[in-house]
């Protein structure tokens, strides 16, 4: 049974900092990994979607590394700004063969000015 | 560029009540998902559908109903609600089976009094 964990639950930073979320899964047999970004009582914005073929894939100041073999996935969030804050989710695609999606239980950002 | 529309935003039914909530997929995406997402949780699949037809269930209650039209909305009927319904329900849609990237609407948060 696949299970998506991540570390940590919470995190505060100062603006301007370099920050890394993490994201572990038990199953290292995954097609892709997605990471979002949730506000508060609003929907899912899809940030990085990374295909198992892939290490990496960047988008603006957002970095997203996967090591299936170790079953991680990082995502670097360069030079953090206030409007950065969120809860951030991965999730992977699980279950037979259709593409539901497993989520981690997220990390909650906040950036301070 | 269009995105994937839920309708109504926000639902406020008293116990035992039926609700409907609404999803319309982005244009030329086939294939919907609908999760459940309860305060302070993870989103939890509860069922998809490609090309009109169920492609997967999650742990929706026998109380859940869905269906995709032959324009690829889809409705979540919910009847005989209860307290524990009360979340904010996404629905996600793509383009195929195969595992695509994850487009999610903004949420109907549905209220149970």
């Amino acid at each position: 049974k696949q299970e998506v964990t991540q570390i940590p639950a919470a995190l505060s930073v100062p603006e301007g900092e370099n920050l890394v979320l993490n994201c572990s899964f038990t199953d290292s047999a995954i097609y892709n990994l997605q990471w979002f970004r949730q506000d508060p009582g609003k929907g899912l914005t899809s940030l990085l979607l990374i295909q198992s073929s892939q290490r990496e894939q960047t988008s603006g100041r957002l970095n997203a590394s996967l090591d299936k073999s170790s079953g991680r996935s990082t995502l670097y969030i360069a030079a953090s700004q206030p409007g950065d804050s969120a809860t951030y989710l991965c999730a992977v695609p699980y279950g037979g063969a259709t593409n539901k999606l497993i989520f981690g239980t997220g990390t909650l950002l906040a950036v301070q000015p | 560029a269009a995105g994937v529309i839920q309708s109504p935003r926000h639902l406020i039914k008293e116990k035992r009540e039926t609700a409907t909530l609404k999803c319309y997929p982005i244009p030329r995406h086939d294939t919907v998902y609908w999760y459940q997402q309860g305060p302070g949780q993870d989103p939890q699949f509860l069922i998809s559908f490609y090309e009109k037809m169920q492609s997967d269930k999650g742990s929706i209650p026998d109380r859940f109903s869905a269906q995709q039209f032959s324009d690829y909305h889809s409705e979540l009927n919910m009847s005989s609600l209860e307290l524990g319904d009360s979340a904010l329900y996404f629905c996600a849609s793509t383009r195929g089976i195969a595992y695509n990237e994850q487009f999610f609407g903004p949420g109907t948060r549905l209220t149970v009094l």
